[in-house]
């Protein structure tokens, strides 16, 4: 069973920032923050993970509360291209090439 | 991205037939895994394979076989199947860090159809 929580669905106007949260109160000390997302019927795309610190790339930026028990996956401009699946996942650093386990994760749609 | 091929990219087949779905990876990753995704289920973990050996069978049927011949490379091997196979099969690599992380990047998916 995946160890996160995030919403069913969300809606964001393009061009304005995506804040996708996901709880993940049983997170280990030793477990990242990963996030992918999939766009109909293709292979999940890889956006960006973190264990303590916030993070930023050129896709997103990922907020990850204090006591690590949540995180925010945030798309500073959303554009139509963004709509898509987006899954959190835990998982265990350095793990020896485990899988990931995901989710049902969150439906976003990016409207015009 | 082209980092993770996968051919072909979509395949009809019918139950008595033996076909082969085919990724390869041009990443230098060591290794390599197959996932399923049924309609409106999560993706769910098939075969890893570590420097070319099978690490984990998750209770697939016998149906569906395997093949590593080196670490770039990994094959499905599918033959007598059921309607109920039907979905889009995704090839992925990733590269062992000690002490770090190992992303797992995928390729684009086949979608398998079985009529």
């Amino acid at each position: 069973d995946a160890k996160t929580t995030q919403p069913t669905s969300m809606d964001c106007a393009e061009g304005r920032a995506a804040n996708l949260p996901c709880n993940h109160s049983t997170i280990s000390g030793n477990e990242y923050v990963y996030w992918y997302r999939q766009i109909h019927s293709q292979g999940p795309q890889y956006i960006i993970h973190g264990l303590k610190n916030n993070e930023t790339n050129e896709m997103a930026s990922l907020i990850i509360t204090e006591d690590r028990k949540s995180s925010t996956l945030i798309l500073p401009h959303a554009t139509l291209r963004d709509t898509a699946v987006y899954y959190c996942i835990v998982r265990v650093a350095g793990s020896g090439n485990t899988p990931l386990v995901f989710g049902k994760g969150t439906r976003l749609s990016v409207i015009a | 991205e082209t980092g993770v091929t996968q051919t072909p990219r979509h395949l009809v087949m019918g139950m008595t037939n033996k076909k082969s779905l085919k990724c390869e990876q041009h990443l230098g990753h060591n290794a390599m895994y197959w996932y399923k995704q049924s309609a409106k289920k999560p993706l769910e973990l098939m075969f890893v394979y570590n420097f070319k050996e099978q690490t984990e069978n998750n209770s697939v049927p016998s149906r569906f076989s395997p093949e590593c011949p080196n670490s770039s490379h990994l094959f499905l091997h599918l033959h007598t199947l059921q309607p109920e196979d039907s979905a889009l099969y995704l090839c992925a690599s990733s590269q062992e860090r000690v002490g770090g992380t190992d992303t797992q990047y995928f390729g684009p998916g086949t979608r398998l159809t079985v009529l």
